[in-house]
This record gives C-alpha cells, sequence and structure tokens, in this order.
C-alpha cells in the first residue's frame, strides 16, 4: 500500500532561521509527483510547492525548496529565513501518475518563535 | 475568481438528522474531490468525481453519498448524521487537462459538529 510519512509532529524555529520538515513515502510506481501543502489557522490549503519523480532538480519556490531523494524515498520541505507567516501546518501528499487520488501524510505543526 | 466555494462554513447537528454540503468551483475543472480531515491524520478522500454524472468512492466512502449533476457542483451529503461524523470537510478540483502536475485547489472547508 502507498502511505506518506511525517514523522515531525510538530516543529519550531526562530524567525529568519532555516527549518527542513521531513517526508517519507513508500510506492512501488516509477512515475509519480509530490507535493507540500501549508494550512494556516484560516483552515485554507495553500500549495506550497510541488515536484515530479522524473525531474532530478528539486523543486524551488522563492524561500521554499525541497530535497528529493527518489531512490531514499525521501521529499523534504526546507523553508529558509523563516517568517511569522509560515506558522502553519504542513502536509506532504503523493499521487500516482495513473490517478488523481492523493495519499496525505499528518501533516507536521511548524511554530515561529519571534 | 471565487475559486472552489463551500457552504456552509459550519454546521452543527444531532445524531440521525440529515445535511448536504454544496461545493461550487468555476474553473471548468473536470475532477472533484470530498475530503474530512480530523485531528492528528492527514486528509482522507471520501468519494470524488472524474465527471459530470459520475461518481466513486474514496477511502473513507460510509455514511456519505454524493452527487454531480452539474460539472461545477459536487454535492455531499449525510443521510443520518453520527458523531464520528464531526471532522471538517473540504472539497477540491483538479484538472486532468492540464498539461504536469495538475494540483488540487481546495475550499476553505466545512466544520461539521455532530452532537
Amino acid at each position: 500500500a502507498q502511505t506518506v510519512t511525517q514523522s515531525q509532529p510538530e516543529m519550531s524555529v526562530q524567525e529568519a532561521e532555516t527549518v527542513t520538515l521531513s517526508c517519507t513515502y513508500d510506492t512501488s510506481e516509477s512515475d509519480y509527483y509530490l507535493f507540500w501543502y501549508k494550512q494556516p489557522p484560516s483552515r485554507q490549503m495553500i500549495l506550497v510547492i510541488r515536484q515530479e519523480a522524473y525531474k532530478q532538480q528539486n523543486a524551488t519556490e522563492n524561500r521554499f525548496s525541497v530535497n528529493f531523494q527518489k531512490a531514499a524515498k525521501s521529499f523534504s520541505l526546507k523553508i529558509s529565513d523563516s517568517q511569522l507567516g509560515d506558522a502553519a501546518m504542513y502536509f506532504c501528499a503523493y499521487r500516482p501518475h495513473s490517478n488523481y487520488q492523493l495519499i496525505w501524510g499528518a501533516g507536521t505543526k511548524l511554530i515561529i518563535k519571534p | 475568481n471565487a475559486g472552489v466555494t463551500q457552504t456552509p462554513k459550519f454546521r452543527v447537528l444531532k445524531t440521525g438528522q440529515s445535511m448536504t454540503l454544496l461545493c461550487a468551483q468555476d474553473m471548468n475543472h473536470e475532477y472533484m474531490y470530498w475530503y474530512r480531515q480530523d485531528p492528528g491524520m492527514g486528509l482522507r478522500l471520501i468519494h470524488y468525481s472524474v465527471g459530470e454524472g459520475t461518481t466513486a468512492k474514496g477511502e473513507v466512502p460510509d455514511g456519505y453519498n454524493v452527487s454531480r449533476l452539474k460539472k461545477q457542483n459536487f454535492l455531499l451529503g449525510l443521510e443520518s448524521a453520527a458523531p464520528s461524523q464531526t471532522s471538517v470537510y473540504f472539497c477540491a478540483s483538479s484538472d486532468p487537462a492540464a498539461t504536469g502536475i495538475s494540483p488540487l485547489h481546495f475550499g476553505n472547508g466545512t466544520r461539521l459538529t455532530v452532537t
């Protein structure tokens, strides 16, 4: 069965510092997509970054970048220069190329200390 | 551009009551989904639809029904609410015709409490 594991229920970081959130997944597929979504207290689910498994280059979006290790089935999110507005739940999700159903991790609560 | 709109935002039901959650999207997306979110767990797929007039079961379909009579609307029904259905419900849509990765677009959620 395909699963997504986020081993850190909660992380905290000082404002302006860098933090890395971990995500591992289990699949036998070779072609798939990976996502990080952010859920602030407003409850809205916001796409942070996405990665196609066939691309070796790690995706980046401004202060957000990923470390995608396909062989290790690892997809960590790095947030640089953390800001108070980054405080949220962060969810990792996996989708095989063959269908449109996402498999979600349980989430990591990120706390930003001013 | 509204994106995905869910109504209502909050609802309290008594055990055994019924209700319908409405999801509307204005992006002309083919695929629509209903998820539930419970504390300490990731989102779990209830039902989904790959086009007007079609629906399919997801991971946790029991106790729920859905309909997709129009492309832009996806309704989630609870015929006889139970306390175990207390949760936050999210609707989402995606466009399979888009090239590449096609992420989900979410509504703002409905918090449902069943007493």
